[in-house]
């Protein structure tokens, strides 16, 4: 049974801080790795996907990969309250997707 | 990416009926999934849908409650049939490019009274 692990959270941070999200997979066979966002009552929508080792930046998001200890991260800077929803991390074995439970993020004003 | 519809975006449906979900692609794709969300979970594969092929159930999910039709290489239903309050949930049609990437439609929000 390939899994994939987050904190259900709910994760809170305030204002400008950084928020980090953290994701564990049980497959070392795992080549590719996804973070989506879900606003509630909304569809998830990708942000970012991370496929080698290191860190993967993109604007206020950096994604980062660590496959010797499966996991991956979303570091999202400068926390805004658009930012609260609920972050799905997805690894693909194959050609399915195994989405985590989600964590929750809350942006305090 | 792929532009992926969805009708209904919302229905409320009555016990014992059944509901057909459209999902419309912008573009010819392989591979489409239907996902089911229910109220404060996360997303759970209903079946893959496979075009000139039956579509390929998970554990738990069968073709009696939830047929599936593909027809061509941008369209796909989903019937829920014989609904109960327990289908209430988000169904999600997602298609997996060329990019090695999973796209949602918008979702159909489905309660069942």
């Amino acid at each position: 049974q390939k899994e994939v692990e987050q904190n259900s959270g709910p994760l809170s941070v305030p204002e400008g801080a950084i928020a980090s999200l953290n994701c564990t997979y049980s497959d070392r066979g795992s080549q590719s790795f996804f973070w989506y966002r879900q606003y509630s009552g909304k569809s998830p929508e990708l942000i970012m996907s991370i496929y080698s080792n290191g860190d993967k930046e993109d604007g206020r998001f950096t994604a980062q990969l660590n496959k010797a200890s499966q996991y991956v991260s979303l570091l999202i800077r400068d926390s805004q309250p658009s930012d609260s929803a609920t972050y799905l991390c997805a690894v693909l074995y194959g050609q399915n997707f195994v989405f985590g439970p989600g964590t929750r993020l809350s942006v305090l004003p | 990416s792929a532009v992926i519809s969805q009708k209904p975006s919302r229905d409320i449906c009555q016990r014992g009926t059944s509901l057909t979900i459209q999902c419309q692609v912008d573009s010819q794709v392989t591979m489409m999934f239907w996902y089911r969300q229910q109220p404060g979970q996360s997303l759970t594969l209903i079946a893959t849908a496979n075009q000139g092929s039956e579509a390929t159930y998970e554990s738990g999910f069968v073709i009696d409650k939830f047929p599936i039709s593909r027809p061509n290489l941008t369209f796909s239903t989903l019937t829920v049939s014989n609904m109960s309050p327990e289908d209430s949930s988000i169904y999600l049609c997602s298609v997996f490019d060329s990019g090695n990437t999973i796209y949602f439609g918008e979702g159909s929000w489905l309660t069942v009274v």
